[in-house]
């Protein structure tokens, strides 16, 4: 079974919405990386959480950590077309340096 | 400072073809993973090195996959001989005693 879900896989929003992306584990998480990749560019590293109940802010991007260090949330405030692109969450699962990633959240924005 | 770079940016071969990627880590990041990018998988690890040491290869799909790293600063990925199945976007990333993976612009990867 998929140790790591992402929901939704898509989402549309319009300019000035708030959204949220989902990641959740089988596994307890030793830490969760939260990416943002554009069509066919790199990923971008956004903000990293280890403790449970961790909650981390960038700009108009807040990410969390729930006390049992299985889900996290991703939260953008009044989205902007900039913010569009493929949002991946990856996880330490305590297996060295590895991260698995969930399949990938497309967000995209409408004017 | 530069990130991890990557070449070339898109390869286009045809089957049967030997392929090789290749990267360079940010400078002084001791672990560096090879990443495949792909609509049905998502994205996989394939391979990745300590302080220049192949640790996991479990993600190595076939032995037509090879993967090295001379020296600190530069590695290689190499498909041979490559197969239409194997079109994907091949990613580099290194990163510092287990922190953060930084991820290089990817390889475009298309076998005809």
């Amino acid at each position: 079974s998929q140790e790591l879900e992402q929901s939704p896989q898509s989402l549309i929003v319009q300019e000035g919405k708030n959204l949220t992306i989902n990641c959740t584990s089988s596994k307890t998480l030793y830490g969760l990386y939260w990416y943002k990749q554009k069509y066919g560019e790199g990923l971008i590293f956004l903000m990293m959480l280890q403790k449970g109940g961790e909650e981390k802010s960038h700009e108009k991007i807040t990410a969390k950590l729930d006390e049992k260090k299985q889900q996290s949330s991703l939260h953008i405030t009044a989205s902007q077309p900039s913010h569009a692109g493929i949002y991946l969450c990856g996880a330490d699962t305590g297996t060295a340096s590895k991260l698995t990633f969930g399949t990938g959240t497309r967000l995209q924005v409408t004017l | 400072d530069a990130g991890v770079i990557q070449s070339p940016r898109h390869e286009v071969t045809e089957m049967g073809q030997e392929v090789t990627l290749r990267c360079k880590p940010i400078s002084g990041h001791n672990s560096l993973f090879w990443y495949r990018q792909t609509m049905m998988r998502g994205l996989e690890l394939l391979i990745y090195f300590n302080n220049n040491v192949p640790i996991d290869d479990s993600g190595m799909p076939e032995d037509r996959f090879s993967a090295k790293m001379p020296n600190a600063s530069f590695s290689t990925l190499k498909i041979q001989p490559s197969e239409p199945r194997d079109s994907a976007v091949y990613f580099c990333a290194s990163s510092f005693l287990g922190d953060t993976q930084y991820f290089g612009p990817g390889t475009r990867l298309t076998v005809l």
